[in-house]
This record gives C-alpha cells, structure tokens and sequence, in this order.
C-alpha cells in the first residue's frame, strides 16, 4: 500500500461526458501528479501541484484540467470525452522532491465508449 | 533534455534464471536515475534508485543496477527470475535538483517468466 487513494478504480462513460478522478495523496506529502498510461502512449505526464499550486505541465490536453484543494487532495477533470482518453490514470505524490521518488496510487481506469 | 531508452519492449526468460532490463540514459549533466515496477492492476511502486552515491545500487526483491558512465546505461538485474517478478518495469531519468518535477519515463519493458 502506497499510502495514495485514487478513486473511482473504475468508470465507464460515453463521448461528450465529463468526468472528475479524485487522489488523495500520502499524508505530508505537497506534491501531486497526474499520470495517462495507454498502451500506445505509454506513461504520460499530465500535471503537478505543489502545494495547491501548479508547478508543471506535461502532455495535458485543453480539455483535462486539475486542481489541488488545501486539505492537499487533488481532482483531475476531463471533460468532452474522446474515446481515445481511455487509459489508466495515475496519480502520484512525493516529499522528497530532491530525489525524484514518486508513490502512485492504484490508478482510475477510464472506458469511453 | 534527458531521456530513457528501454530496450525490448518485451523480455522472456526462464525461472532461475537471470533476468537483465537494459536501460540507457541521455543527458548533460549526471543524472538521478530509477527503476519503477508496475505489477498487473497496481500503480508503479520504486524498485531501486541511483543518485550519485555508489554505482551499484541494491534493490528490492533481489534487483540491482549498475550505473556506467561510460556507457551511459542503468541496466537492472536479478541473478534468479521468480514467477511473482513477472510484471512491466520502467527506467526513469531526472536532472539532480528538479527531482520528481523533471522525471522522464521509459517506454517500459515487460518482463515474461516461463516456468
């Protein structure tokens, strides 16, 4: 157990739809990370906040935004859904943010259908 | 930028038998770098990490790695393959002091155990 709760683990949608995955991270930990694994992309950085703040922007599409609130938790939205954003998204968080060593939840598999 | 090159995007061997990821590193400047394992239906969880201290670096679960330099390559070993180590495994490289903000992935390699 990484210490790092995504929920749902699980969501079946259609086009069009909109969508929000929610990740708890770590206790202590500031930084959190939004990752996209699909089969032909590979693991895809999308997003990090430190602190509720946005720190870095990776592959994130227009239509994906995220937020962290203050009690650290952080939402991940996707909106007009396509069925190519269905993949598995991972969450991560971090403390020592000097060595590069994440946790990564147990990932929320999205399906578009 | 520094990125990871996985080689194979597949690996086969037998169990007992030796198990190399190969992994190979571009970047200016001496990197930080890891193997992360992911495990069916679970996120990535870290197996062992090289930042600048010894060159052979111990693991978990047996797995080793080696930096080289000169070659500029982080394989990852396991002397004896075990049926549970059968999962995918990810090379990841960051610039010291951008830590987790600059990590880069490899495309992954899945590593196959045939009893």
């Amino acid at each position: 157990d990484s210490g790092v709760t995504q929920t749902p683990k699980h969501l079946i949608t259609a086009t069009g739809q909109r969508v929000t995955l929610r990740c708890s991270p770590r206790s202590g930990d500031l930084s959190v990370y939004w990752y996209q694994q699909s089969l032909d992309q590979g693991l895809q950085f999308l997003i990090q906040y430190y602190n509720g703040e946005e720190r870095a922007k990776g592959n994130i599409l227009e239509r994906f935004s995220a937020q962290q609130f203050p009690d650290l938790h952080s939402e991940l939205n996707l909106s007009s859904l396509e069925l190519g954003d269905s993949a598995l998204y991972f969450c991560a968080s971090s403390r020592a943010e000097d060595t590069g060593e994440l946790f990564f939840g147990e990932g929320s598999r999205l399906t578009v259908l | 930028a520094q990125s990871v090159t996985q080689l194979g995007s597949h690996v086969s061997v037998s169990e007992g038998a030796l198990v190399l990821l190969r992994c190979n590193y571009s970047s200016s400047v001496p990197p930080y770098l890891f193997w992360y394992v992911q495990y069916p239906n679970q996120g990535l969880q870290l197996l062992l990490k090289y930042t600048s201290a010894a060159t052979l670096v111990k693991g978990i679960n047996g797995f080793e790695a080696e930096f080289k330099k000169s070659e500029t390559s982080f394989h990852l070993t396991k002397p004896s393959a075990h049926m549970s180590d059968a999962a995918e495994y990810f090379c990841a490289v960051t610039l010291p002091g951008r830590g987790a903000d600059g990590l880069t992935f490899g495309k992954g390699t899945h590593l196959i155990i045939q009893p």
